[in-house]
Order: structure tokens, then C-alpha cells, then sequence
């Protein structure tokens, strides 16, 4: 079983859909949570991280569920620049305290 | 700030050959880190490094060496390269806040072993 997993899609949405991804983890010692973003053929940047308590960045909304081993990110009024990879990311896993365990990512495609 | 560096961009190798991928980064992290990306596989970590003169292995450190002799340098070393390593490399450091933690990433190595 992988240790991060995700659905990887792709989810074709229209503009100004909204669109929600979730993401589930094995290891119940994992400490963070994280959303990021990957572009085609480009490098992985930071999206959001994800708070116990929940937290939403402009038109983005991340939660955690502790008890259920999920995190989920929600887009709403999508944009077609939202369109990329995302990847559920989720650190002290299995390779250690401190290392970050990537899920396979979620493939978005908004269309106008 | 230049941010994290790589080179090459594109790199071509015959199966047995070695090669050294190179990193660095200008922001003063002391976390470094190396990963592969596979299609359908997400990123798997290889190497990491939590400060000059200290190394670990990740999840898939077989056939990779790295060093730490400054804070700002993390090169990957391939020493007999295997058509298996075809893949695209990723360097990051990452800062570490109060409140937040925010992996850079450098623009990525493709690798091609024939």
C-alpha cells in the first residue's frame, strides 16, 4: 500500500466550477501536511499547508481529518490557470521524522 | 536570490557511465534534499541532508552517493548508471518557521541512460 494516496485523475472541470481532491496517508505518526503544486514539466512549488483546524487561502480550502488518515483541498471558481498537478504531500512518514512522503498527484484540467 | 540551482538541465548517459548532478542553493537552508520522479510514482526521496558534513539515505538510495561539504552545495553522484536511473532529478531546501515549512525546489535534472 502506498503511503500517500491520491486519486490521480485528471478531474476536467469548467471555469468557475469548484472542484475538491482528497488524499489519504498510512503512517498515524505523520506530523505535516501539504498541499503542492506541479506544473507540466516543471518543478513542484508550495501550494498551502494543512492545519488541524483547517485553513483557506483565497479561493482554496484545505482540511485535515486526523482520525481518518485524510486531507482534502477545495477549489472553487476554478481558473484555467489552475490547471496543473496536485500533489498531497505529508511529512514523518516512514522515511523519517523529518522527510516529506509525496503522493503520485491529482491531475486538474479547468476548461473555458 | 538565484533560489535553488541545477545542472545539467539535460543530461544523456551510456548504461555504466558515472555522473555528478550538481545543486546549490543561495538562501542559507541547512535541510537539503534529493528526489527522483517517476511517472504514476510521485517523488521519492534518494538522499537528504540536515547540514553541512551530514547525510542520510531516503527511500531509494541505492546506486546514488552524496556530500555536504558547505551548506549552500548538494551534488548527486551516479556511480554506474543503470537505465533504471532514467528519470527526472529534483533538488530542494527547505525553510523551516514557526509556523511554517516550505520545501524550494530547483528546476529539475532530466536524465536519459541508454
Amino acid at each position: 500500500r502506498k503511503e500517500v494516496e491520491q486519486d490521480p485523475g485528471p478531474f476536467n472541470v469548467p471555469e468557475g466550477a469548484t472542484v475538491a481532491f482528497n488524499c489519504t496517508y498510512s503512517n498515524s505518526a505523520s506530523q505535516s501536511f501539504f498541499w503542492y503544486r506541479q506544473d507540466c514539466r516543471k518543478e513542484p512549488k508550495l501550494l498551502m499547508s494543512v492545519y488541524s483546524s483547517g485553513n483557506e487561502d483565497g479561493r482554496f480550502t484545505a482540511q485535515l481529518n486526523r482520525a481518518s488518515q485524510y486531507i482534502s483541498l477545495l477549489i472553487r471558481d476554478s481558473k484555467l490557470s489552475d490547471s496543473a498537478t496536485y500533489l498531497c504531500v505529508v511529512r514523518g512518514g516512514d522515511t523519517g521524522r523529518r522527510a516529506l512522503t509525496f503522493g503520485s498527484g491529482t491531475r486538474l484540467q479547468v476548461q473555458p | 536570490n538565484a533560489g535553488v540551482t541545477q545542472t545539467p538541465k539535460f543530461q544523456v548517459l551510456k548504461t555504466g557511465q558515472s555522473m555528478t548532478l550538481q545543486c546549490a542553493q543561495d538562501m542559507n537552508h541547512e535541510y537539503m534534499s534529493w528526489y527522483r520522479q517517476d511517472p504514476g510514482m510521485g517523488l521519492r526521496l534518494i538522499h537528504y541532508s540536515v547540514g553541512a558534513g551530514i547525510t542520510d539515505q531516503g527511500e531509494v538510495p541505492n546506486g546514488y552517493n552524496v556530500s555536504r561539504s558547505t551548506t549552500e552545495d548538494f551534488p548527486l553522484r551516479l556511480l554506474s548508471a543503470a537505465p533504471s536511473q532514467t528519470s527526472v532529478y529534483f533538488c530542494a531546501s527547505t525553510l523551516r518557521g514557526m509556523y511554517q515549512e516550505t520545501q524550494y525546489f530547483g528546476p529539475g535534472t532530466r536524465l536519459l541512460v541508454l
